[in-house]
């Protein structure tokens, strides 16, 4: 069955530093993998997707994330945080089910940039 | 704007009540999920339907109850309401990624969820 965990319930970085969130799926078949954001008292926004394309994913808003099949993780990056990334953000992986996909997520990454 | 609407986005009302929640999907999404997120659960899928059908079934509560009607917008019933129900309730939307084919990628557009209070 596929899951999806991400490692750290809560990051913190300063202003200007790497962002990395950690996030390792499991899956007995080609994953397709997400990246969603959530924002104060919004919705989630995806931020990117990896469809077995390229395995380096870029997104919105400067985020990146690599597909690495070996390690089975989907890490995500962003070279510089700004303060407006501070957000909760969710890997999530499809899960087949009867021919059908639904998307699982993982416990969510809370981000918090300081100045 | 995701182009999913639900209403309403504020909830609060009592225990052993009944509430309606209620999605439009993006125009020209055939499927519609519904996922409740609390602080203890985490996003948690409830039920997904595609073009009115019922399609795939998460950890949704017997109390809890979903149609997609025929202009594809969906409602989600919650019934004999308990405290621990009080969450947001996010409703999702997207469309198959080929022709006959009602599989996807799984990518999904949320709406901005309808929090209920149950007190």
């Amino acid at each position: 069955a596929q899951s999806v965990t991400q490692l750290g319930s809560h990051v913190s970085v300063s202003e200007g530093a790497l962002v990395l969130l950690r996030c390792n799926y499991s899956s007995s078949v080609p994953p397709y993998l997400f990246w969603y954001v959530q924002y104060p008292n919004q919705g989630l926004q995806l931020l990117l997707k990896y469809t077995s394309a390229a395995t380096l994913v870029k997104g919105i808003n400067g985020f990146e994330a690599e597909f690495k099949k070996s390690e089975t993780s989907f890490h995500l990056t962003k070279p510089s945080a700004h303060m407006s990334d501070a957000a909760e953000y969710f890997c999530a992986v499809t899960l087949a089910a009867g021919g059908y996909n639904k998307l699982i997520f993982g416990a969510g990454t809370r981000l918090a940039v300081h100045p | 704007d995701s182009g999913v609407t639900q209403t309403p986005k504020h909830l609060i009302t009592a225990t052993g009540q009944r509430v309606t929640l209620r999605c439009s999907p993006r125009s020209g999404d055939l499927s519609v999920y519904w996922y409740q997120q609390s602080l203890d659960q985490g996003l948690q899928f409830l039920i997904q339907y595609y073009n009115g059908e019922e399609r795939a079934k998460g950890n949704i509560l017997e109390r809890f109850s979903a149609q997609q009607f025929p202009d594809l917008h969906s409602e989600l019933n919650l019934s004999s309401l308990e405290l621990g129900d009080s969450a947001l309730y996010f409703c999702a939307s997207n469309r198959p990624s080929g022709r006959n084919r009602v599989t996807d990628t799984g990518e999904l557009f949320f709406g901005e969820g309808s929090r209920l209070t149950v007190l």
